[in-house]
């Protein structure tokens, strides 16, 4: 079975540009989540999804936005991209369950000049 | 402010040796713990979960938990050179179910 995809892997954008990233869960999960990581640091959550509902969101300005789709798949929207949202981006599913553990892509290094 | 705190390392074992890498955590009332491994550009990888106080042992690694005093941790037997990366620590948020709280994580290196 396929593992969490993540496309694209590589991204180079401008400051002030929108970029939208892109995710496939483990097939029969049902959650995805957002989480945004820097160098030398643990992730930091952004968003959940469930069933297609926003679960959950982090402490992210409202230039981040997400969606799930009825295959379940996701997206991480970001508007008027800053230097500071230079990081890897990493997409988990999981099943939904209260204590299902997450399961993450390969991630998505976005780097803004 | 809910916090996971990891000794940031680099912890430097020899091959062959046991690992034990720690982890405590400000929320006393979170019920849900992770560890994940991380190579350098990779993503985090699930190495274990654990629920109940106590030891849970997997093939070489043994995650160990005790609520009382707060702290998870995770032991590596018989460390090899592919034991090194970057080890997280999560904690389930208990009153934002959905959302894992990480550490800084440890750093590894295991020396042949």
């Amino acid at each position: 079975d396929a593992g969490v995809t993540q496309s694209p892997t590589h991204l180079i954008k401008t400051r002030g540009q929108q970029v939208t990233l892109r995710c496939s869960p483990i097939s029969g999960h049902k959650s995805v989540s957002w989480y945004q990581q820097v160098l030398g640091q643990g992730p930091q959550f952004i968003f959940q999804y469930y069933e297609k509902e926003e679960r959950g969101r982090g402490n992210f300005p409202d230039r981040f936005s997400a969606r799930q789709f009825p295959n379940y798949s996701s997206e991480l929207n970001v508007n008027a991209l800053l230097l500071g949202d230079s990081a890897l981006y990493l997409c988990a599913s999981s099943s939904g369950l209260d204590n299902s553990p997450l399961h993450f892509g390969n991630g998505t290094r976005l780097t803004v000049t | 402010q809910k916090e996971v705190e990891q000794n940031s390392g680099p912890l430097s074992v020899p091959e062959g040796a046991i690992a034990s890498l720690n982890c405590t955590y400000s929320d006393r009332g979170s019920q849900s713990f992770f560890w994940y491994r991380q190579y350098s550009g990779k993503s985090p990888e699930l190495i274990m979960f654990i629920y109940s106080n106590g030891d849970k042992e997997d093939g070489r690694f043994t995650a160990q938990l005790n609520k009382a005093s707060q702290y998870v941790s995770l032991l590596i037997r018989d460390s090899q050179p592919s034991d090194s990366a970057t080890y997280l620590c999560a904690v389930r948020d208990q009153d934002s179910n959905y959302q894992l709280i990480w550490g800084a994580g440890t750093k590894l290196i295991i020396k042949p």
